[in-house]
């Protein structure tokens, strides 16, 4: 089964506004955790990682901060712009990469 | 520096043929794995190769194969295709050792696989 669930889309923002995508994990032990991105006609990319608990990722205004207690790692960004409009994918590695089904991320001008 | 490359980009075989995917790694780099995708979901782990040994195994028939050569270059074979095997094949490399990701993984821009 799944390893890595994620929240399910589509999600359809407004410019500016917040966005929250919830990751929860359930590998044992301290797996590495990261943020992939999948924009349109593009391949995967790594958008930010964090190997350690309590560990903080950032990168372009998105934030993901790795908990323990909970197994999660929800990537948070503040104010999105129609450029954040794309798929992303919560991945955790245990000797492999483990992808959630991945939100579609869709942001309106 | 060349990134993550795959071939073909594009691909149609018929159901019953054989299909090989190719791979180079960032330079550098020892550990290839690859990926399925199917179109509406997440990648699916179907092998990891380091230092050009099997070291996992995803849930895939033995239709699948894949091996790493000493440049660290890699195949993906398919026998036998299906219906069901359409999809985005990715290739990630990766500089860390086995059990360690700090720096995550580059995937190639993924080879699209039809089968009719």
């Amino acid at each position: 089964g799944d390893s890595v669930t994620q929240m399910e889309g589509p999600v359809t923002l407004s410019e500016e506004a917040f966005l929250t995508i919830n990751c929860t994990y359930t590998a044992t032990g301290y797996p590495s955790l990261f943020w992939y991105v999948q924009y349109p006609g593009e391949g995967l990319q790594l958008l930010l990682k964090a190997t350690k608990a309590d560990d903080k990722g950032s990168n372009k205004g998105f934030e993901a901060t790795y908990r323990k207690e909970t197994t999660s790692f929800h990537l948070e960004k503040g104010s999105v712009q129609v450029s954040d409009s794309a798929v992303y994918f919560c991945v955790e590695f245990d000797y492999k990469l483990s992808f959630g089904a991945g939100t579609t991320v869709t942001v309106r001008a | 520096d060349a990134g993550v490359t795959q071939s073909p980009t594009h691909l149609i075989k018929t159901r019953g043929q054989h299909v090989t995917l190719r791979c180079s790694p960032i330079s550098g780099h020892k550990s290839v794995s690859w990926y399925q995708q199917v179109l509406g979901q997440g990648p699916q782990f179907i092998f990891q190769y380091y230092e050009k040994e099997e070291r996992g195994r995803g849930n895939f028939p033995d239709r699948f194969s894949a091996r790493q050569f000493p440049n660290y270059s890699s195949e993906l074979n398919v026998n036998a295709l299906l219906l069901g095997d359409s999809a985005l094949y990715l290739c990630a490399s990766s500089l860390e050792t086995l059990n360690r990701a700090n720096y995550g993984y580059t995937f190639g821009s993924g080879t699209r696989l039809t089968v009719v």
